[in-house]
């Protein structure tokens, strides 16, 4: 099972929207509606921003969106912020043989 | 409040063997799974494998399975990882999530990361 497709780096000014694509397949993102988006920042550890798609955990904020078209699920990052600088991965269950497959990860710049 | 306390940094020789744990506290241990997830030096994420604490449940990654084995205290709320047989591929950072358990793919809490090297 190969890691889902994100691209490497996106940036943004601050207040500006960036988006970051996760491509799978059928057997992955396309075929279940259970996705999910995390936040790193250098030395931390992960930590979740989207579920389910498009559901925000408590406590994040709505500038963080999910969604997802086919085989390809978007992180939408509404009024770019200096501490939403770090990496970004995605994940999707994939079935039950592999259960679970991560992104590739995404670096986000603020410019 | 939920918090995950992993083991401290280990540095181990090839051929070794290492067990890092994982201790729950502010919920109720048994109530949702464990997972572990890799993230070598410089890399993404990988999950590893999850358990559930309650009757010790376990689902490990096809690119993990017979490479570690993972295990659970259910009576000190404590979840563990371990190697028989280190190799130097070894060396990553590993996390442990507390996980909503298949199929959902949420991986709601995490540990603060157990370093481990290994180094002859």
């Amino acid at each position: 099972q190969s890691a889902l497709t994100q691209p490497r780096s996106v940036s943004g000014s601050p207040g500006q929207s960036v988006t970051i694509s996760c491509t799978g397949t059928r057997s992955d993102v396309g075929g279940y509606n259970y996705v999910s988006w995390y936040q790193q920042h250098p030395g931390k550890a992960p930590k979740l921003i989207i579920y389910d798609v498009t559901k925000r955990p408590l406590g994040v904020p709505d500038r963080f969106s999910g969604s997802k078209s086919g085989n390809t699920a978007s992180l939408t990052i509404s009024g770019l912020q200096a501490e939403d600088d770090g990496d970004y991965y995605c994940c999707s269950h994939a079935g039950s043989y592999t259960f679970y497959v991560f992104g590739t990860g995404t670096k986000v710049t603020v410019l | 409040e939920v918090q995950l306390v992993q083991s401290g940094a280990e540095v181990k020789q090839p051929g070794e063997s290492l067990r890092i744990s994982c201790r729950g506290s502010g919920y109720t241990f048994t109530a949702y799974w464990i997972a572990w997830v890799r993230q070598m030096p410089g890399k993404g994420l990988e999950w590893m494998a999850i358990i559930y604490p309650y009757d010790s449940d376990t689902r490990y990654s096809p690119s993990f399975q017979g490479q570690v084995t993972i295990s659970a205290d259910e009576s000190i709320s404590t979840a563990y990882l371990q190697w028989t047989s280190l190799k130097a591929s070894d060396t990553a950072m590993y996390y442990c999530a507390r996980h909503y358990g298949p199929p959902d793919s949420i991986f709601e809490f995490w540990g603060q990361g157990t370093l481990v090297t290994v180094s002859s």
